[in-house]
This record gives structure tokens, sequence and C-alpha cells, in this order.
């Protein structure tokens, strides 16, 4: 059974960071393209950014570029995003997900989310 | 960027019914990369249709998705209880991937 489960989320000020993760789990991890979609309280879903499964290649979405950075460890079935320079309107819910080819594609599979909150 | 609009904002409509959900996109949808989710209150979205009009595993085919170029639909041929919910239309087709900004169904 596919499983991606997040971690990582919490409160922080703006300005501040954070770095969620997503353990994933039932699929060959090291083959798929990964990527993160937030969705802020009562609004709806946003792509935010994506990974190969090598790791070779990456993009985001221009309202988090030069502020998050997405990677992954293949050995440990491991992503990540790092969030920095955090704004009060990163304040969403944050859902890890696969692609259901290898590179682009629907989202398949779905983490729970994690919440993360920037407020001071 | 590919603009998605979805209508209309909220559906009302009974249990047994038929529902359609329109998504228009700003511009031709590469290859009907086209995906349609449903969200439950609290939940993580679903999966429901890809590539305008296969199914998802698992996907009851009450559901079906057409369409292609700039304008798509998702129709639920009889409303069951449990399909009362948000849809979204994302296209996967070119960067960066968009999302609609989606359609409620309730209960009438």
């Amino acid at each position: 059974e596919v499983q991606l489960l997040e971690s990582g989320g919490g409160l922080v000020q703006p300005g501040g960071s954070l770095r969620l993760s997503c353990a994933g789990s039932g699929f060959a991890f090291n083959i798929y393209t990964l990527s993160w979609v937030r969705q802020a309280p009562g609004k709806g879903l946003e792509w935010v950014s994506a990974i190969t499964g090598n790791g070779g290649a990456t993009n985001y979405a221009d309202s988090v570029k030069g502020r998050f950075t997405i990677s992954r460890d293949n050995s440990k079935d491991t992503l990540w995003l790092q969030l920095s320079s955090l704004r009060a309107e990163d304040t969403a819910v944050y859902y890890c997900t696969k692609t259901q080819g290898t590179s682009f594609g629907p989202f398949d599979y779905w983490g729970q989310g994690t919440l993360v909150t920037v407020s001071s | 960027e590919i603009v998605l609009t979805q209508s209309p904002g909220t559906l009302s409509l009974s249990p047994g019914e038929r529902a359609t959900l329109s998504c228009r996109a700003s511009q031709s949808v590469t290859s009907s990369d086209l995906a349609w989710y449903q969200q439950k209150p609290g939940q993580a979205p679903r999966l429901l249709i890809y590539g305008a009009s296969s199914r998802a595993t698992g996907i009851p085919d009450r559901f079906s998705g057409s369409g292609s170029g700039t304008d798509f639909t998702l129709t639920i041929s009889r409303l069951e209880p449990e399909d009362f919910a948000v849809y979204y239309c994302q296209q996967y087709g070119s960067s960066p991937r968009t999302f609609g900004q989606g359609t409620k169904v309730e209960i009438k």
C-alpha cells in the first residue's frame, strides 16, 4: 500500500524557517516525481514544487521561488521542503504527492498533510 | 501559466440527481493532461479522473470525464451521499501545474 507521511509543520514567525519531511513507502520511491501542494485555510489547491525521481531536476511556483527548496534522499525514501523567509500568506496545509507517471502526470497519492502557520 | 476556471462555484443537488461540472482553460491543455480530484472536509484530495476521461483505480463508473482543448467536464451520473464534496480540475501538461478554484457540490 502506497503511503506518504508528512511531518514538520508548526507555528513559525514571519521571516522564519521550517523544514517539512515526507516519508514514502509501498512504492519504488526513487522512480517517481514527487511534489508539494499546499492549501491555505478555506482556499483551493496550489502546486508548490516538484522534483524528479533522481533529484536531477526541480521546479517551483513563482510564489515560492528563491525561498523554498525541495530535495530528496532516495536511500531514506524521504522528501523534504525547506521553507525560508516565510510570510503570512505561506500559511497552509502542505501535502506531499506522488506523480502517477515517472515525470509529468496527475497526483495519484497524497499524504494527510502538515499545517504550517506563519504568525507573530 | 494556464488558468483554469471552474463553474459553477456551488452546485446544489439532491441524491440521485446528475451533476455536471465545468473546467475551462485559458489556453489549450497539452494532450488532454487534465485531472479531476475530489476533496472532503478534513481530508486530502483524491484522484478521480486523469487524461481527461480515464478513471483512476477504484473510482466508481458513475464518475466520468470528457473534453479536450480548453473545455472539460466532470459528470456524476447519479449522486450518492458520499459524493457531496469539493471538486478540483488540474492541468499537468505544462509547468506550473495549475488547479481550478473548485466546485462545491452540496446537498439541496
